[in-house]
């Protein structure tokens, strides 16, 4: 079964711009979720999909949001581009988030490198 | 607030050594732990994970322990190889949070041959 899948790899943008990461889940999982990683900041939640709806969200700005498609692709959009958005974009998908006590394991794709110039 | 700690940003072991890693975290609510290792260039990667009614899993080479009542969390790794060397995050979650993870900053553990 193939992994979760990111695309772009590696983006290069300038500042005030904006960009559109996409994430094609494993099959058959229902949920993503969406995470920054920096050296400074380490690993950061940004938000979470299920059916289609945003389920959960970090405490990131509103520039930074997202959108989740019938077939559980997902996409993640930065508008107004910051130096600091410079980052590894990962996404993470897992079979179902169950509405009761248990979590199910988030596998994540290799990440989409943003530089912003 | 909430966090995921660890004691050590880097550890050294010989090839062959066995290897704990430490986490320590805050809140008494989360529930379910993860272990991840992340290689260079690459996406985080499952090793293992804990929920909180149990204090201890094994996996294949690896353990993970959870000590709730001094909320502390380690991943053992058994005959450490070079191939085990990586940056090693530990991830907490809270189950009325949905699937947000909270991760630690890792640490990077490096095998010598």
């Amino acid at each position: 079964k193939a992994g979760v899948t990111q695309t772009p790899r590696y983006l290069i943008k300038t500042r005030g711009q904006q960009v559109t990461l996409s994430c094609s889940p494993i099959s058959g999982h229902r949920s993503v979720s969406w995470y920054q990683q920096t050296p400074g900041q380490g690993l950061q939640f940004l938000f979470e999909y299920f059916s289609e709806t945003q389920r959960n969200k970090g405490n990131f700005p509103g520039r930074f949001s997202g959108r989740q498609f019938s077939n559980s692709r997902s996409e993640m959009n930065v508008s107004t581009l910051e130096l600091g958005d410079s980052a590894l974009y990962l996404c993470a998908s897992s079979l179902h988030p169950s509405g009761g006590r248990v979590t199910d394991t988030q596998y994540f794709g290799p990440g989409t490198r943003l530089t912003v110039l | 607030g909430e966090s995921v700690g660890l004691h050590l940003p880097t550890l050294s072991v010989q090839e062959g050594d066995n290897s704990i890693i430490n986490c320590a975290y805050s809140n008494s609510a989360s529930d379910y732990f993860i272990w991840y290792k992340q290689e260079s260039g690459k996406g985080p990667q499952f090793i293992i994970d804990i929920r909180s009614n149990m204090d201890k899993r094994q996996g294949q080479r690896v353990t993970v322990l959870l000590n709730k009542t001094v909320k502390h969390l380690s991943l053992q790794i058994a005959a450490t190889q070079p191939g085990d060397s990586a940056v090693y995050f530990c991830a907490e979650n809270i189950d009325n949070q949905g699937g947000k993870l909270i991760f630690g900053q890792g640490t990077e553990l490096s095998v010598k041959p």
